[in-house]
């Protein structure tokens, strides 16, 4: 069984300040990571596709590292506004012969408060 | 541009009836095409995907079963539901095996 693990599980912070969360993952058989936001009442959307150790991806405000010798991914978030409050998924392919499957944390839902 | 449909929003059903959810992709050709649940709390758990028409892999044992009866469509289905089918369904595609998927409206079925 492959285990992805988010943690925090869930995220309170102040409009303005800045937040980071964590997924970990078995590093062996490491295919690609996802990272995805999923907000109340909306369908999950990309945010980052990352399958090189020590990839940095950036998207505005949010940036995520890589780093699969030791099976992890941290998800930064600078200066959060109350429109990042979202769930956000990190999801695994482990193997390029799977067909695309991935397996999902289960999220860390992140609340920003103005 | 490529978009994905997939209905009903929201279904009440009675235990033992059957059900049939259906999740369709347009501007795009041979997709892969999965069917996700969420429970309560929890994150995305895939029950089936398929790689093409009449191809489908069951992730885990349960009272479902997926159809592809066209290359864009893909019908989640079950003859006699039980409440411990109630839960947060999701249609999904991918080009490819390396890319991101997209994601439906999803289902937020509860059975009674």
């Amino acid at each position: 069984i492959l285990n992805v693990e988010q943690s925090p599980q869930s995220l309170h912070v102040q409009e303005g300040d800045s937040t980071n969360f964590t997924c970990s993952f078995p590093s062996s058989n490491f295919y690609a990571l996802h990272w995805y936001r999923w907000e109340t009442a909306k369908s999950p959307e990309a945010l980052f596709v990352m399958t090189l150790n020590g990839d940095e991806k950036k998207k505005g405000r949010i940036s995520a590292t890589l780093n699969t010798k030791e099976g992890y991914s941290y998800l930064y978030i600078k200066g959060s506004q109350p429109e990042d409050s979202a769930t956000y998924l990190c999801a695994l392919r482990f193997g390029s012969t799977n067909a695309g499957k991935s397996t999902f944390g289960d999220g860390t839902t992140l609340t920003v408060k103005p | 541009s490529q978009t994905i449909h997939q209905w009903p929003a929201t279904l009440v059903q009675p235990v033992g009836s059957p059900l049939s959810l259906e999740c369709t992709v347009e501007g795009t050709s041979n997709p892969n095409l999965y069917w996700y649940r969420q429970a309560a709390g929890r994150g995305l758990q895939l029950l089936f995907y398929s790689v093409g028409i009449g191809q489908i892999s069951s992730e885990v044992p349960q009272n479902l079963s997926a159809s592809r009866p066209q290359d864009r469509q893909f019908i989640l289905s079950s003859k006699k539901l039980l409440l411990s089918d109630s839960g947060f369904y999701l249609c999904a595609w991918t080009r490819d095996s390396n890319t991101e998927a997209f994601f439906g409206q999803g289902t937020r079925l509860t059975v009674v």
